[in-house]
């Protein structure tokens, strides 16, 4: 069974540091994308990035381009989210998901439980 | 403000059918046959419906389907359930630089 377990629920205060993990089980881990996405308190999805286990080949969007970074250890099969300065506007749920790649569009087959990041002072 | 544009609210009663718009340009809905649907109940996380405009992946009720008609991708949901009750977006490919862009979603209620 395909399975993607997310680490669990982080509060932080603006500025700091965090880095939240996503880990793929049931599957060849090495050989699908793993996305992120971002859902804010009541709003809609927002996709953040994507990277290929097999070579860590890893795109952003342009909006979360130099305010995350995506990263993965194969050796644990896992997949990582991390902020270097969190800011309360980052507050939200972040999801990872597996990705199959067409063409140059992802659609996610396999979800992650979801992380809640709070960022408050 | 999403690329691709939803209506906010849809409903419909037990047993009709509904249909989901998605809209985008010939840029992206309408340049590519690579749209996918999610459902995601409150909660909980998104679920693939459909992918590839009408591909529907393995456990998904055939009462799900999808299709596009120039810019304008959708979703139809036939004998409505109470279960279908979610918020539903849509997914294309939208440009090199953001290959995937969400709607902005569309709640359905089943009254």
């Amino acid at each position: 069974e395909v399975q993607l377990v997310q680490s669990g629920a982080e509060v932080k205060k603006p500025g700091e540091s965090l880095k939240i993990s996503c880990k793929g089980s049931g599957y060849s881990f090495s050989r699908y994308w793993i996305g992120w996405v971002r859902q804010m308190p009541g709003k809609g999805l927002e996709w953040m990035g994507i990277i290929y286990p097999g070579d860590a080949d890893t795109r952003y969007s342009p909006s979360f381009q130099g305010q995350v970074t995506i990263s993965v250890d194969n050796s644990i099969i896992t997949a990582y989210l991390q902020w270097n300065s969190l800011k309360a506007s980052d507050t939200a749920m972040y999801y990872c998901a597996r990705g199959h790649y067409s063409g140059n569009y992802f659609y996610f087959d396999y979800w992650g439980q979801g992380t809640l990041v709070t960022v408050s002072s | 403000q999403s690329a691709l544009t939803q209506p906010a609210s849809v409903s419909g009663s037990p047993g009709q059918s509904i249909t989901i718009s998605c809209t985008g340009t010939s840029g992206d809905v309408g340049g590519y046959n690579f749209v996918s649907w999610y459902q995601q109940h409150p909660g909980k996380a998104p679920k693939l419906m459909i992918y590839d405009v009408s591909n529907r992946p393995s456990g998904v009720s055939p009462r799900f389907s999808g299709s596009k008609s120039g810019n304008t991708a959708s979703l139809t949901i036939s004998g409505l359930q109470a279960e279908d009750e979610a918020d539903y977006y849509c997914s294309s490919y939208t440009s090199s630089s953001t290959p995937v862009g969400f709607g902005g979603g569309t709640k359905l209620t089943v009254l």
